[in-house]
């Protein structure tokens, strides 16, 4: 079984730019969650994608924005970045009736 | 407001002695919940859950208790290692929602 996976792990990028995070989900699982982790907090909810429509959504900007393909992973997309978007950015997928949700390693974004 | 805390941020214990880490949670309408481990540089690891109808539920060197009156949660750690170093947290979940609300974590430290 593959767990939850993250692409890049680090990133750099310049204020004002946009990036896209990759996420794939766990196997069998057709949910996927997105959390923002600043230094030192707690993750916060960020919107779920499930069979590739979103699915909830945290108090985060339009400029936050996904998609889920229909093999069930997802990207998570930042328009012009800010500096405080500079953190750790989580995916965690789940399946089925089940609320647990599996983390991936994360992708760090720093903002300059 | 939705929230989740923790009342110590730093634990230290001695390694062999159990841990007992804390939560109070504020949303009464919440009905699941989850302890999760992350080590520095990694995502979230889920360690256990319970749900609203449970007051308690064991897993491997861990238990979880539940006291819905009071709005707490707890996650108890025996013979604690020094693997168990890290920072947990604890999240809860309003069913069909799928939005997990974090705490800010509490740091384990464990002596050797």
């Amino acid at each position: 079984e593959t767990g939850v996976t993250q692409s890049p792990t680090h990133l750099i990028k310049t204020r004002g730019q946009q990036v896209t995070l990759r996420c794939s989900s766990q196997s069998g699982h057709n949910t996927v969650s997105w959390y923002q982790q600043a230094l030192g907090q707690g993750p916060q909810f960020i919107f779920q994608y499930y069979r590739e429509e979103e699915n909830g959504r945290g108090n985060f900007p339009p400029r936050f924005s996904g998609l889920q393909f229909p093999n069930y992973s997802s990207e998570l997309n930042v328009n012009a970045l800010e500096l405080d978007d500079s953190a750790l950015y989580l995916c965690a997928s789940s399946g089925g009736t089940s609320y647990e949700q599996y983390f991936g390693p994360g992708t760090r974004l720093t903002v300059t | 407001g939705e929230s989740v805390g923790l009342h110590l941020p730093t634990l230290s214990v001695q390694e062999g002695d159990n841990s007992i880490i804390n939560c109070a949670y504020s949303n009464s309408a919440s009905d699941y919940f989850i302890w999760y481990k992350q080590e520095s540089g990694k995502g979230p690891q889920f360690i256990i859950d319970i749900r609203s109808n449970m007051d308690k539920r064991q897993g491997q060197r861990v238990t979880v208790l539940l006291n819905k009156t009071v709005k707490h949660l707890s996650l108890q750690i025996a013979a604690t290692q020094p693997g168990d170093s890290a920072v947990y947290f604890c999240a809860e979940n309003m069913s069909n929602t799928g939005k997990l609300i974090f705490g800010q974590g509490t740091t384990l430290q464990v002596k050797p």
